[in-house]
This record gives C-alpha cells, sequence and structure tokens, in this order.
C-alpha cells in the first residue's frame, strides 16, 4: 500500500528554473527520504530528513518537511538536463521502505 | 566499488519454466530486500530480510521465494513464473534494519510469455 503519494506526477521545466516537488503521506514518521530513478535504472538515495527536522540541504537540493501537515518538499534549484528523472518520497513502515510513485521531471536545454 | 549486482539484467522467458535472478551486495549490509515496478502501480516490496537466514514477506508475495544463506546474497527464485510477473526487478540492500537507507541495484526486467 501506498504511504506517500507524489505532486505533480509530472513537471517539465527550461534549465536554470527550479523544480518543486511535494510528498504527503498518511501516517506519522520517524524520517523521509527522496530517491531519483534515471529512465530504467536502479534508484538513489538523495537525502533524509527526520521527524524533528524542517529543512535540510545538500547541494542544490533542498527538502522541507512539515509533520502538521504530513507532506514534504523537494526543491532542486538551478535545474540542468541531467536532472531530468523520476523522484520518489518514501517512508519506513516497519522493515520496509514505502515507496510514492513518483514525480516525472524533464528539464530542457 | 560498492555496489548491488542483479543478474540477469533482461530475461524473457516463457510460463512455468523456474527462473531465480540473482543479487549480491559487497557492503556487508544487514539488510537486502526485493521490489517490484509496474507502471501505475510503483515500486512494490516482495521480501525482504534482515539477516542470514531470516526471511519475510513483503507486500507481493505471492509467486517468489528468496533464501539468505550468505550475506552478500539474497536469490529471487520463481519457481512457476506466469505473465502477471512481467515487471522490472530491484534488489536493494541497507546497512541498517531500521533507519533503512536502500541501496539499489541496476534492475532485472523480466517478460514472461
Amino acid at each position: 500500500s501506498q504511504q506517500g503519494e507524489e505532486d505533480p506526477q509530472a513537471l517539465s521545466i527550461q534549465e536554470g528554473e527550479n523544480a518543486t516537488m511535494n510528498c504527503s503521506y498518511k501516517t506519522s514518521i520517524n524520517n523521509l527520504q527522496w530517491y531519483r530513478q534515471n529512465s530504467g535504472r536502479g534508484l538513489v538515495h538523495l537525502i533524509l530528513i527526520r521527524s524533528n527536522e524542517r529543512e535540510k540541504h545538500s547541494g542544490r537540493l533542498r527538502v522541507t518537511l512539515d509533520t502538521s501537515k504530513k507532506s514534504s518538499s523537494l526543491l532542486i534549484t538551478a535545474s540542468r538536463a541531467a536532472d531530468t528523472a523520476s523522484y520518489f518520497c518514501a517512508t519506513e513502515r516497519g522493515t520496509a521502505l514505502i515507496f510514492g510513485k513518483g514525480t516525472t521531471l524533464s528539464v530542457s536545454s | 566499488e560498492a555496489q548491488v549486482t542483479q543478474n540477469p539484467r533482461y530475461l524473457i522467458t516463457v510460463t512455468g519454466k523456474k527462473l531465480t535472478v540473482t543479487c549480491s551486495q559487497n557492503m556487508n549490509h544487514e539488510y537486502m530486500s526485493w521490489y517490484r515496478q509496474d507502471p501505475g502501480l510503483g515500486l512494490r516490496q516482495i521480501y525482504y530480510s534482515m539477516n542470514v537466514e531470516v526471511t519475510d514477506k513483503g507486500d507481493v508475495p505471492e509467486g517468489y521465494k528468496v533464501s539468505r544463506k550468505e550475506k552478500r546474497n539474497f536469490p529471487l527464485i520463481l519457481e512457476s513464473p506466469s505473465p502477471n510477473q512481467t515487471s522490472l526487478y530491484f534488489c536493494a540492500s541497507s546497512p541498517r534494519t531500521s533507519g533503512l537507507e536502500l541501496f539499489f541495484g541496476e534492475g532485472s526486467r523480466l517478460t514472461v510469455l
């Protein structure tokens, strides 16, 4: 069963623009993670934010977490064509990571 | 290089012909898991393992078996594949059994005719 749900499903932007994608989840969490998947390839871990954190940065990535709204956002600044990929949020349920269905980001040059 | 290796990467087979997808990690991770990814359904966990000889079902275990005889290997076995098992399969491992951070293999695309 899906825990997280990303929005929008698809996003198209130009190089240099910022990309924002959102994740909503249903139950309380200890942490929330974001992963990237290039077409047909394995997922790559991007960033983990704990439930007691509100914001976290990693390079051009900025993740926020609002536990009162049960939502998180991933901001990619100054997007590049190489950022074209699907992005997934994931939360833990027992001994499993449950993934949303993802946001497909397309960055054109 | 730290990695999770799956084989085969691509396979076309026929209904009922047993097959095994191998998965090996070189990071000494305790936790390993199998997912399948299908359009519109996202990633769903098939089985996971917390340690050697400890395996348990995920959300969609029907039609699959796994074993964990060694820490590094976690093969996925399809005893009698059916067309509804046509999918993209991912093996993943994590250094921790809680606060999971998954390292994924490159995927195995399986087609069952």
